[in-house]
């Protein structure tokens, strides 16, 4: 059974930084590319950034580019994402999703075919 | 950068048929995926490449997808339906790629 469990999430001043991991099982991690996407309370959904499968290559939405760094460890089964900089216009829930594609390299199928249950993310003073 | 348009709600009974639209500037060229979130949980993957359904997902929803408009089908609706529904699109020519419509509020009467 695929998997996907996030974490980090919490109360962040305006400025400040966090670090969410997701953890993945049921699934062999290194031959998909990971995304996040986020969701401000009452709010629609917001993609924020894609990594591909072996880490080679990395998109950001232009609201969180120079801010935010997304990242996976292979050797782990899991994918983060630094966030930095952080506005109140960053709080919603970030949700990490699976590709909708097995691929061994740099290569997306840009949809999200499971999802984790997702961390809160809360800025402010 | 493109914009996906939803109906922010539709409403039916039971047992009907309902369908929830997505407007796009010439939509029939992509590919839309669409996903139900029911409240306080995440997105779920209802259909893929705008009429596949992945595994688990009942025979009662299907998609389509031409000209300017892209249309997931829920036949024979259940109170269990009742979600949000958000479609979606990777458009490779924007620089907003990955494209999030406003998301639909199902109601089942």
């Amino acid at each position: 059974e695929v998997q996907l469990v996030e974490s980090g999430g919490g109360l962040v001043q305006p400025g400040g930084s966090l670090r969410l991991s997701c953890a993945a099982s049921g699934f062999t991690f290194s031959s998909y590319a990971m995304h996040w996407v986020r969701q401000a309370p009452g709010k629609g959904l917001e993609y924020v950034s894609a990594i591909s499968s072996n880490g080679g290559s990395t998109y950001y939405a232009n609201s969180v580019k120079g801010r935010f760094t997304i990242s996976r460890d292979n050797s782990k089964n899991t994918l983060y994402l630094q966030m930095g900089s952080l506005r109140a216009e960053d709080m919603a829930v970030y949700y990490c999703a699976r590709d909708g594609s097995y691929c061994g390299g740099d290569c997306y199928s840009w949809y999200f075919d499971y999802w984790g249950q997702g961390t809160l993310v809360t800025v402010s003073s | 950068s493109y914009v996906l348009t939803q109906p922010p709600s539709v409403s039916v009974a039971p047992g009907k048929t309902a369908r929830i639209t997505c407007g796009g500037n010439n939509i029939g060229s992509k590919s839309v995926h669409w996903y139900q979130q029911k409240p306080g949980q995440a997105p779920v993957l209802v259909i893929y490449y705008d009429s596949d359904r992945p595994s688990g997902i009942p025979e009662r929803f299907s998609g389509s997808n031409s000209g300017n408009t892209a249309t997931l089908t829920i036949s024979r609706v259940e109170a269990g339906d009742e979600a949000d529904y958000y479609c979606q699109v990777w458009d490779s020519s924007s620089d907003h790629p990955v494209v999030f419509g406003g998301g639909t509020k199902l109601t089942v009467l």
